[in-house]
């Protein structure tokens, strides 16, 4: 049981270039989200699914996009990076609830120059 | 909106002792509130949660207290040690919200010295 894998671990992006960040859960569940956090500002919610096929915006969703075509995977994309993109990307994940426990992944550190 | 406050940045605290760290929040009171761990360079790890109608709940050293009239949450780690020093994460829930979604504070990091 690998829990929640993300890739890639770090990446350097220039200012305007796009990328994908990858979300992969083994533990069948319902509910994924992707957090970026910066120092002192704690975790802030980008973007959310409920399920397959299911994306919602979170706290700060802008710059963002999302798809969930599978249940096991949440894919996190930036169309145009910007140097206020840089931070510390988590996933997680829970099973029924969205209150219940969050499994989280190892984290992308991302810098946009 | 819902603010969570945890209102030490950092605590630095004696091996042996107990260390309190304490989350509050704003308005609405949650139906849940967690707690979790986070070492540098890695994601939170879940490590309590209380409801609404729960004072205390307990895991070995560890113990969380939730006051709806106060609005805070204490958690406590006795017999600290060394291995404990990391950053503490409260997180409630967003019930009276539409999204079903949960809010984390900044966190708390705690050292523990020898």
């Amino acid at each position: 049981n690998a829990g929640v894998t993300q890739t890639p671990k770090f990446r350097v992006l220039k200012t305007g270039q796009s990328m994908t960040l990858l979300c992969a859960q083994d533990m069948n569940h319902e509910y994924m989200y992707w957090y970026r956090q910066d120092p002192g500002m704690g975790l802030r919610l980008i973007h959310y699914s409920v399920g397959e096929g299911t994306t919602a915006k979170g706290e700060v969703p802008d710059g963002y996009n999302v798809s969930r075509l599978k249940k096991q995977n949440f894919l996190l994309g930036l169309e145009s990076a910007a140097p206020s993109q840089t931070s510390v990307y988590f996933c997680a994940s829970s099973s029924e609830l969205a209150t219940d426990t969050q499994y989280f992944g190892p984290g992308t550190r991302l810098t946009v120059l | 909106s819902q603010k969570i406050e945890q209102n030490s940045e950092a605590l630095n605290i004696q091996e042996g002792k107990t260390a309190t760290l304490t989350c509050n929040y704003t308005n609405y009171s949650p139906a849940y509130l967690q707690w979790y761990r986070q070492d540098p360079g890695r994601g939170p790890v879940f490590l309590l949660l209380i409801r609404e109608n729960e004072k205390e709940k307990r895991k070995e050293r560890l113990k969380v207290t939730f006051d709806t009239t106060l609005k805070q949450s204490l958690f406590h780690i006795t017999a600290s040690q060394p291995a404990d020093s990391a950053t503490y994460l409260c997180a409630l829930d967003m019930w009276y919200s539409s999204a079903s979604k949960i809010i984390f504070g900044s966190g708390t990091r705690l050292s523990i010295r020898p």
